[in-house]
């Protein structure tokens, strides 16, 4: 049974560019979490898509956004990208049906770098 | 909002010493609390969950926790530390209600020295 995945394990970009990150649920999940950890810091929630739409939606300005497929992976996208957005983004999947549905369970994460 | 506080950003034990990692929360009404765990380079893995019912609650590799309601805390315990329980600890909170993001502490790093 797979885990959750993400790809690429790490990624450097620069400053204005843009970056879209993938996710892949733990198999029978349908409800993806993105979270951005900064060096030293817990995870801060990004989002969470759910029936391919958002659901709820952390502190993030709007040059974060995402994406749901039918198979219920997941994108995140980010625009124009600053020195800022370097961190750990990590993937999480849970059940809605499972109750805690915020139960969730990580993937490894990538590593974005920002020059 | 809900909130997390981690206050020890460290944590230092010997080997086969008990372990405790302090947690404290903020929440709207009744909470989900989780403890996580993450290794160098590796996403967050999950060692335990209360949800309700017994205030101990048991996990993975030994570890447990315990809900003190009054005290708004569900500090991680070990009874003997592994040095391969060296790692960074991260508790979080979510509400019972229709809010379904998991808000973490800052982490506490754990070294259990040989």
């Amino acid at each position: 049974d797979a885990g959750v995945t993400q790809s690429p394990t790490h990624l450097i970009k620069t400053r204005g560019q843009q970056v879209t990150l993938r996710c892949s649920p733990k198999s029978g999940h349908d409800t993806v979490s993105w979270y951005q950890q900064a060096l030293g810091q817990g995870p801060q929630f990004i989002f969470q898509y759910y029936e391919e739409e958002e659901r709820q939606r952390g502190n993030f300005p709007d040059r974060f956004s995402g994406h749901q497929f039918p198979n219920y992976s997941s994108e995140l996208n980010v625009n124009a990208l600053l020195l800022g957005d370097s961190a750990l983004y990590l993937c999480a999947s849970s059940h809605a049906a499972v109750v805690p549905y915020n139960e969730q369970f990580f993937g490894p994460g990538t590593r974005l770098t920002v020059l | 909002a809900q909130s997390v506080a981690q206050p020890e950003d460290q944590v230092n034990v010997a080997e086969g010493n008990p372990l405790t990692v302090k947690c404290t929360y903020s929440v709207s009404g009744n909470p989900y609390l989780f403890w996580y765990v993450q290794y160098p380079n590796r996403g967050l893995q999950f060692l335990l969950k209360y949800i309700t019912g017994d205030n101990l609650v048991k996990g993975s590799y030994g570890f447990e926790a315990e809900f003190n309601k009054s005290q708004t805390s569900f500090h991680l315990k070990k009874p003997s530390a592994l040095v391969s329980d060296s790692a960074l600890y991260f508790c979080a909170v979510s509400p019972i209600s229709n809010d379904y993001k998991l808000s973490f502490g800052a982490g506490t790093t754990v070294t259990v020295r040989a």
